[in-house]
């Protein structure tokens, strides 16, 4: 299992808003960590999508957005394209372990 | 234009070890953290551990900590990843990344294409 939880799946028709959540615990997300969002298109390396929980790098449209509270965060994607079809995962940090760099476990997100 | 190059597939054979480079092109990596991340066919991203090439510092995974080695050349923008006593639970794409900031916990702002790695008897 993976420290973070995503679900495995998500789907939105074209146009439509989809959001992915990722929760965490009290040593990692809870603990004032950043979240940061990949998307992953098949057979390519993730791409990063969204940093310190609410930044776009340049490039990545307004379409996608970041936002966290409490032990979670989520990524929303608005007005849905059939190019957004694709794997996306949350990653941030946890305390405990000695420190380590965790990831969600992913999420698919199907365009209708 | 910055990107990671990484080096070609590897087959090998249960219980050897596999090394993987990963190079810079178009900036130094002196001041960032590289992350190795693995990714089973299938599965999720799995994060392996780091190192600084600033002072050599390394953090691992505590599930890998006793098989991989992280290692670096500064004057060469180069880091390696070396996986001993392989199984064939490690078959997957191995890739490299770097960070934003010099900062472990910072966002992955440029990855590597990948390195596969198939493990068999």
């Amino acid at each position: 299992q993976s420290v973070l939880t995503q679900p495995p799946s998500v789907s939105g028709a074209p146009g439509q808003r989809v959001t992915i959540s990722c929760t965490g615990s009290s040593s990692n997300i809870g603990a004032d960590y950043d979240v940061h969002w990949y998307q992953q298109l098949p057979g390519t390396a993730p791409k990063l999508l969204i940093y310190g929980n609410t930044h776009r790098p340049s490039g990545v449209p307004d379409r996608f957005s970041g936002s966290k509270s409490g032990t979670s965060a989520s990524l929303a994607i608005t007005w849905l394209q059939a190019e957004d079809e694709a794997d996306y995962y949350c990653q941030s940090y946890d305390n405990g372990l000695s420190g380590s760099v965790v990831f969600g476990g992913g999420t698919k997100l199907t365009v209708l | 234009q910055m990107q990671l190059v990484q080096s070609g597939a590897e087959v090998k054979k249960t219980g050897s070890s596999v090394r993987v480079f990963c190079k810079a092109s178009g900036y130094t990596l002196t001041y960032r953290y590289v992350q190795w991340v693995r990714q089973a066919p299938g599965q999720a991203l799995e994060w392996m551990g780091w190192i600084t090439l600033l002072n050599g510092n390394t953090n691992y995974a505590q599930k890998l900590q006793d098989r991989v080695t992280i290692t670096g050349d500064r004057s060469m923008s180069t880091t390696y990843m070396e996986l001993s006593s392989l199984r064939s639970e490690d078959t997957a794409m191995y890739y490299c990344a770097v960070t934003r900031l010099p900062l472990g916990s910072d966002a992955f702002e440029i990855w590597g294409h990948g390195t596969m790695v198939t493990v068999s008897s």
